[in-house]
């Protein structure tokens, strides 16, 4: 059974931390892992990951894939209050054409 | 450039009533999807249709019914409502031609409570 696993579920940090979050997944196969952040409304997309080894990168955020061991982290670094939101993972598998999401980690940033 | 767009926003339904939550996409993506998300619970599949003319169940399918109505338009049917589909719904498509891999594009949410 196709299954993405998130952790932590919730986090809280103090501005400038850096913070790294994991999610695991077991797919038939794999197409894709995307991260996603939402804040309140719809998801917003972050990161599309196909490659094990290449890091995506946006500002302070970035991301990587191990397609090998079947998982991904996405760092924040220097940490601000509007990173406050629940990221969230999915994986996407080829042949079923199924995009399964994981239970996301709430990020809570304080000043 | 619409995007994904869900109706209606918010509903309010009492036990055993019916309703059609209604989902379009103008980005001729082949792949929708219907999640429901309750707190601390991510988004749950509840069906999904990789391309027209095929519909699958997801993690959630009990209580609900679909229908892909053309490429554009996937439909999400409650035919009895009940208080545990108290929930925020989500619409979302995908294009995965050959090759290639594109993001996920998400309606704006419908607050569904059934009371």
């Amino acid at each position: 059974e196709d299954k993405v696993v998130q952790s932590p579920l919730s986090l809280v940090v103090h501005e400038g931390d850096t913070v790294t979050l994991n999610c695991s997944y077991e797919v038939t196969n794999f197409r894709s892992l995307l991260w996603y952040k939402q804040e309140k409304k719809a998801p917003t997309f972050l990161f599309m990951l196909t490659s094990s080894g290449i890091e995506k990168k946006s500002g302070r955020l970035s991301s990587i894939l191990d397609k090998k061991e079947l998982f991904s982290i996405l760092n924040i670094t220097a940490t601000q209050t509007g990173d406050s939101a629940v990221y969230l993972c999915a994986v996407g598998s080829s042949n079923t054409g199924k995009l399964i999401f994981g239970q996301g980690t709430t990020l809570q940033v304080k000043p | 450039n619409a995007g994904v767009t869900q109706t209606p926003k918010f509903q309010v339904l009492k036990t055993g009533q019916s309703m059609t939550l209604q989902c379009a996409q103008d980005m001729n993506h082949n792949s929708m999807y219907w999640y429901r998300q309750d707190p601390g619970m991510g988004l749950r599949l509840i069906y999904y249709s990789a391309s027209e003319g095929t519909t699958d169940k997801g993690e959630v399918p009990n209580g609900y019914n679909v229908s892909r109505l053309n490429k554009r338009e996937f439909s999400l049917r409650l035919e009895s409502a009940a208080p545990s589909q108290t929930s925020v719904y989500f619409c979302a498509s995908i294009n995965v031609p050959a090759g290639v891999n594109t993001e996920a594009f998400f309606g704006q949410g419908t607050r569904l409570t059934v009371v």
